[in-house]
């Protein structure tokens, strides 16, 4: 049990464009979904919490007109990278707590913005 | 603001070999440690601790928490490639909902 899968898997797009990510609990209903970026050998950043059925709490420095995040259902949490940017290029991963505080990673997204 | 440090950043050791990783933290309203391993994708569970003394086991792999101290350890004997990864800490405070990782230690075990 506590799977998460995140898709897609991979996403190279151009400078401009919009990039949607999305992150499922499979076996298990999430109140809570976190979303992260790791840069290449550093470790995972906390970029913001998201709540089913309320606005997602974003941490300091991460612009939420840029990186909008939806929990529309107890599963599924979007993250969606507007006008991305070459700078947006990173590895974006998902997790989903089941039971406080231990969270379940997703397989993360890697964005490559031309 | 809660911090994490993890040491060393990285480590080569050889199969057969015992390696200890550390992780220091200051937090407020401490609740628990947790453990990842990171291979290629995202972090998989290792352990999650939340009292001093008592030690986490499973297979070759081992962790414990001082709380006095504000520390953990995770030890890793009779390595394998298999064990080459980068470990995570993460600290979770009572207040939030999120965790406040380390730096993570890269570890490669080589033949």
């Amino acid at each position: 049990g506590a799977v998460v899968s995140q898709h897609p898997s991979r996403v190279i797009c151009k400078s401009g464009t919009s990039v949607k990510i999305e992150c499922r609990s499979l076996d298990f209903q999430a109140t809570t979904m976190f979303w992260y970026r790791q840069f290449p050998k550093q470790s995972l950043m906390l970029m913001a919490t998201s709540n089913e059925g309320s606005k997602a709490t974003y941490e300091q420095g991460v612009e939420k007109d840029k990186f909008l995040i939806n929990h529309a259902s107890l599963t599924l949490s979007t993250l969606t990278v507007t006008s991305a940017h070459p700078e947006d290029s990173s590895f974006y991963i998902c997790s989903a707590r089941r039971d406080f505080p231990e969270q379940f990673f997703g397989p993360g997204t890697r964005l490559t913005v031309l | 603001e809660d911090k994490v440090v993890q040491s060393p950043l990285s480590l080569v050791v050889h199969e057969g070999d015992t390696v200890t990783l550390n992780c220091s933290y200051e937090v407020t309203n401490f609740r628990s440690l947790l453990w990842y391993k990171q291979e290629k994708k995202a972090p998989t569970f290792l352990f999650m601790l939340t009292s001093s003394g008592i030690e986490k086991k499973s297979g070759r792999l081992s962790s414990i928490l001082d709380k006095k101290e504000l520390f953990s350890i995770l030890n890793i004997t009779a390595t394998q490639t298999g064990d080459s990864a980068v470990y995570l800490c993460a600290v979770c405070n009572n207040a939030g909902n999120m965790l406040t990782f380390g730096g993570g230690t890269r570890l490669m075990v080589k033949p």
